[in-house]
């Protein structure tokens, strides 16, 4: 089956402490997006990469860093320079770099500061 | 920069009544615009979209939503909810030259009771 995948489901942090989160995709997709989400304010984007080996910082991006050394695969670290890094991540792709192309979800991370 | 505004955050509605989530977007040369749904605790899914042609488009699960140019709204509608159709409901917009990316509203809690 192909589709994207996200571990840990789960996650739990000390402050101070850097995370990073997985995301994984077989639908052989350019593009991939980093997205936060908290209640009442809808998604907003963290990162995105259109091409292995480049990313473009969103609208959230302090705190955060990513790599795109596989077309496969976009982790995202959530570092200790995050403030408020308590929320629901997802991670989507998509098959284009222009607009008009739907993207397609994994089914998340809950990261959970101690 | 493209906005999207959901103006309800919660839709209460009875079973087998019908419902309309409200979807405006700040105008734009050329948009695309979709509805995606959430189940708690899950990534989102695809409900319908709107790249061209007929500005109503359908999903296989009854919802309909139609694309209003002078009104800059992409609302969306069901004749007859469900149980199951209890969830979470975002509209998003992109623009033809914005790298594919999504600009999502605050969501829409719908919440069907029996």
């Amino acid at each position: 089956d192909g589709g994207i995948t996200q571990s840990p489901k789960y996650l739990f942090r000390k402050e101070g402490q850097n995370v990073t989160l997985s995301c994984e995709q077989n639908l052989n997709h350019d593009a991939m997006y980093w997205y936060r989400q908290d209640p009442g304010q809808g998604l907003r984007l963290i990162y995105y990469s259109q091409i292995v080996n480049d990313f473009q910082k969103g609208d959230i991006a302090e705190g955060y860093s990513v790599s795109r050394e596989k077309k496969e695969s976009f982790p995202l670290t959530v570092t200790s320079a995050q403030k408020n890094p308590t929320a629901f991540y997802l991670c989507a792709s998509s098959i284009g770099r222009t607009g008009g192309h739907e993207q397609f979800f994994g089914p998340g991370t809950r990261l959970t500061v101690l | 920069a493209q906005s999207v505004t959901q103006l309800d955050s919660q839709v209460p509605v009875f079973e087998e009544a019908p419902v309309e989530l409200r979807c405006n977007y700040s105008s734009s040369v050329s948009v695309y615009l979709f509805w995606y749904v959430q189940y708690p605790n899950q990534g989102l899914q695809l409900l319908l979209k709107y790249l061209s042609g007929s500005t109503l488009v359908e999903s296989i699960n009854g919802f309909e939503a139609e694309f209003n140019k002078s009104q800059t709204s992409f609302h969306l509608r069901k004749p007859s909810v469900h149980i199951s159709d209890t969830a979470e409901y975002f509209c998003a917009v992109s623009d033809w030259n914005q790298g594919g990316k999504l600009i999502f509203g605050q969501g829409t809690e719908l919440s069907v009771k029996p």
